[in-house]
């Protein structure tokens, strides 16, 4: 089974702190895995995708094989980053397997 | 605006009362999704569309029906409704492609009583 974990529900920093939410996941093969965000009020968006090796608002996200990890890190955490961040694992063919979510609070 | 819309954004309904929730796109995406959001489940795919007339389940798809007959339309099906299904439901549409963004609609609060 093809599965994301992410152990944190509740995530609380303080400005300027550095961030990492943690995600975790099931599947032998060549995974496809990005995080998405939910900012209050807003829709569900696209925050970065393993395979573009991109860097979105600060955000990084190294996939570890060995580990079977894609945690999402931020040096300096800032006010707007509060928000729920989902992890997601994704195959060919538009089937997808969200985890639980972590809310983070960035405290002033 | 390129965008996923969705209809009604809030409804309350009775157990066993049939109901549509309708998806649209107008980004002539090719695939299409389903989801649902409860407290501490996160999401959950129910039914992914990858064009028109083909459609497959997700990981809960007991007690939802889905149809593709256009491109732009993806509509979720609760032919008898119960509490159980009371949720916050998403769709989200996609270009085809492994790594391809999903847009999601802004979402549909259901209560079944």
């Amino acid at each position: 089974a093809q599965r994301v974990t992410q152990p944190e529900k509740l995530l609380s920093v303080f400005k300027g702190a550095p961030v990492e939410l943690k995600c975790n996941y099931s599947y032998s093969g060549s995974p496809e895995l990005f995080w998405y965000v939910q900012y209050s009020r807003q829709r569900l968006q696209l925050l970065l995708r393993h395979i573009s090796r991109e860097s979105i608002k600060g955000f990084t996200a190294d996939l570890n094989k060995g580990e079977t990890s894609f945690h999402l890190k931020k040096p300096f955490a800032q006010e707007e980053d509060s928000a729920m961040y989902y992890c997601a694992l994704g195959f060919t063919g538009n089937q997808f397997y969200f985890g639980t979510g972590t809310s983070l609070t960035v405290i002033p | 605006e390129a965008q996923v819309t969705q209809n009604p954004r809030y409804l309350i309904t009775v157990t066993g009362k049939k109901l549509t929730v309708t998806c649209s796109q107008n980004m002539n995406h090719e695939y299409m999704s389903w989801y649902r959001q409860d407290p501490g489940l996160g999401l959950r795919q129910i039914y992914y569309s990858m064009n028109v007339e083909v459609t497959d389940k997700g990981d809960v798809p007991e007690g939802y029906k889905v149809s593709r007959k256009e491109k732009r339309n993806f509509p979720l099906i609760l032919e008898s409704p119960s509490p159980n299904q009371t949720s916050l439901y998403f769709c989200a549409s996609t270009q085809r492609g492994a790594y391809n963004e999903q847009f999601f609609g802004p979402g549909t609060r259901l209560t079944v009583l």
